[in-house]
């Protein structure tokens, strides 16, 4: 079946450093994607998205990068905090109201 | 936060009791959903309600009852857990695309 992967379990940066967490997705129609930050004891929370006609779009300190052609999807995080540490999960809009997760990436920030 | 409030958010019960979840979203969206996160898995979709309608059942087993009885209530009634059941359950709620999740309830089932 059509999943949702992310190619690094954890992630480990510096305070200050530029993080980027990556996912693969093998669902060719999809249309929209969405980062989400879940931090211990929370739900996921939603970063960021963005639509299949786009490649990239910008938020605050976060950028989602979308590759169509080899179906992937990356989150950029400047000037990672301590406070950006958390679990990142993409999902994939595979119809309508179903969104596939992947597994998730721990991102840990040291000072 | 979200705008999308759960409890419990911690419930620990043994395989025969019979509790409830329930789930309030103050955003004003008409769909609702239930996950399931267990460790190391990606979150599975259990339920979808569409203006107080099931929409989706993602194949659950029957000791899980969903009850929506508005759009901005959704509620998860649990009887006789596995502890295989134990995991993180979580609500959400849309107007479109994007899902806004509320923070779980950690459930232990003994």
């Amino acid at each position: 079946g059509e999943s949702v992967g992310l190619h690094l379990p954890t992630l480990s940066v510096q305070e200050g450093d530029n993080s980027i967490i990556n996912c693969a997705y093998s669902n060719s129609a999809s249309d929209y994607f969405i980062w989400y930050k879940q931090e211990s004891g929370k739900g996921p929370q939603f970063i960021i998205d963005i639509r299949s006609n786009m490649d990239k779009r910008q938020g605050q300190r976060v950028t989602v990068l979308l590759n169509k052609t080899v179906k992937h999807l990356s989150l950029q995080i400047a000037a990672t905090q301590p406070g950006d540490s958390a679990v990142y999960f993409c999902a994939e809009n595979e119809g309508f109201q179903k969104l596939v997760f992947g597994t998730g990436t721990r991102l840990l920030v040291s000072p | 936060e979200t705008g999308v409030t759960q409890t419990p958010r911690h419930l620990v019960m043994g395989m025969t009791n019979k509790k409830s979840l329930k789930c309030e979203q103050h955003l004003g969206h008409n769909a609702m959903y239930w996950y399931k996160q267990s460790a190391k898995k990606p979150l599975e979709l259990m339920f979808v309600y569409n203006f107080k309608e099931q929409t989706e059942n993602n194949s659950v087993p029957s000791r899980f009852s969903p009850e929506c009885p508005n759009s901005s209530h959704l509620f998860l009634h649990l009887h006789t857990l596995q502890p295989e059941d134990s995991a993180l359950y979580l609500c959400a709620s849309s107007q479109g695309g994007t899902q806004y999740f509320g923070p779980g309830t950690r459930l232990l089932v003994l």
